[in-house]
């Protein structure tokens, strides 16, 4: 069955390090794969997608990798700040046969970012 | 800026009561999801639409119903509300050619 692996565990970094977090999948074959941020008590927020045809994507600090061979995609912030603690999830998109997409997200990992 | 809103943020019914959670999107999008997010399983589908009375099923439907009478309005029934359905709810809309998603703030529900 389709499957997607984020480390459970809580990913701690001091500020202005970069923060590296993972995303594995396995039996998809996604044409997408989206970055979502989640603030404790609120929902979702979109940060970054990337196509299955496309290495990396930037946006700021942030950097999106996808390497569809390993089935994995990395998310890394660069000179990470305390504001940018929360969890993040990733997410795998399906065509939807009436248009549009539907998305599987991973469980996602806590990212703390220390003084 | 695009705007889910959903109806409570906070909701506590019995069991067997039947329990309506509404979410209004203020951008014409085709696409309504809900989803429900527990600790460990993260968010599961459980009904979307991609068009006004169109629904189709999600990974986790059993228990629920849903109603898209209008476009900017996803409702989410649950005909008989038992403790497992005890979650935080989440409903998200998008657009067709637009994969990003955009959801509310959640109603976290209990049932006791």
């Amino acid at each position: 069955s389709q499957k997607i692996e984020q480390n459970s565990e809580a990913l701690n970094i001091q500020e202005g390090k970069t923060a590296t977090l993972t995303c594995n999948y396995t039996n998809y074959s996604p044409a997408y794969l989206q970055w979502y941020r989640q603030d404790p008590g609120r929902g979702p927020v979109f940060l970054l997608l990337i196509r299955e045809n496309e290495k990396e994507k930037r946006k700021e600090r942030l950097k999106v990798t996808f390497d569809t061979t390993l089935k994995q995609s990395l998310f890394h912030i660069t000179a990470s700040q305390p504001a940018d603690s929360a969890t993040y999830l990733c997410a795998l998109d399906k065509e939807l046969t009436g248009g549009g997409n539907k998305l599987t997200f991973g469980t996602g990992t806590q990212l703390k970012v220390e003084l | 800026d695009v705007k889910v809103t959903q109806s409570s943020r906070y909701l506590v019914k019995r069991t067997g009561e039947k329990v309506f959670l509404e979410c209004v999107q203020d951008m014409d999008h085709e696409n309504m999801f809900w989803y429900r997010q527990d600790p460990g399983l993260g968010l599961r589908l459980i009904y979307f639409s991609y068009d006004v009375k169109m629904k189709e099923k999600g990974d986790i439907p059993e228990g629920y119903s849903v109603s898209r009478e209008k476009k900017e309005r996803f409702s989410l029934i649950l005909e008989s509300a038992s403790t497992n359905q005890t979650s935080m709810y989440l409903c998200a809309s998008g657009e067709e050619k637009i994969k990003s998603l955009h959801f509310g703030n959640g109603t976290r529900l209990t049932v006791t």
